[in-house]
């Protein structure tokens, strides 16, 4: 069974600060990873997505990927009350199963 | 951008009946699209894959005969929940692969409660 793991939180930070959620995966053949956000009861809208090693940034946020360790994040430099959102971890496995398997889910909160 | 249009976006049904619910690529031709279901507080679980031109593939435990998949055109999926029961009552997402990197476009979801 091919995983992702996420901590499910909540993530409590202050406005302004950095959010660092974390995610970890099982199939080191994987190649294309992906960060959605979701609001509750609505559905989830892509934020990032990383394939290769290292740092890729966008605005606010940098999503970093280590394929050795199986490990991707994703900062949120100066983060707002609007980014209070559940925070979906994303791994597409390949080789037979073609499918984005989906993180439970981190729970961030951003408090004024 | 990519844009999925589902339909409907909330939906109540009498349990034993059957909903239909509809996803359509709109600017873009997806030849496999994806559904989904999330319970509250929980991630999104692939029910099936929905192929144009050819039956479903239902992830292990999906019953294939009470969730009707029909892939009919390079744009339409539509997701049949057949006599349908209060345990049934989800949150109901699909999804298309718009481009050449796997990114997902979902659709808005569709609230879907038996009573």
């Amino acid at each position: 069974q091919k995983e992702v793991e996420q901590n499910s939180g909540p993530l409590s930070v202050p406005e302004g600060a950095i959010a660092s959620l974390n995610c970890t995966y099982s199939d080191r053949g994987s190649q294309s990873f992906f960060w959605y956000r979701q609001y509750s009861g609505k559905s989830p809208e892509l934020i990032m997505s990383i394939y290769s090693n290292g740092d890729k940034e966008d605005g606010r946020f940098t999503a970093q990927l280590n394929k050795a360790s199986q490990y991707v994040s994703l900062l949120i430099r100066d983060s707002q009350p609007s980014d209070s959102a559940t925070y979906l971890c994303a791994v597409y496995v390949s080789g037979g199963y073609n499918k984005l398997i989906f993180g439970a889910g981190t729970r961030l909160a951003v408090h004024p | 951008g990519a844009v999925v249009s589902q339909h409907p976006s909330r939906v109540i049904c009498k349990s034993g009946t059957s909903v239909k619910i509809e996803c359509r690529s709109l600017d873009f031709q997806a030849t496999t699209m994806f559904w989904y279901r999330q319970f509250p507080k929980q991630s999104l679980m692939l029910m099936a894959t929905s192929n144009e031109g050819s039956k479903a593939t239902y992830e292990q435990g999906v019953e294939k005969d009470k969730f009707l998949i029909n892939h009919a055109s390079l744009t339409l999926s539509t997701l049949t929940v057949t006599s349908a029961h209060p345990e049934d009552s989800s949150f109901y997402i699909c999804s298309a692969r718009s481009g050449v990197n796997y990114g997902y476009t979902f659709g808005s979801g569709t609230r879907l409660t038996v009573v």
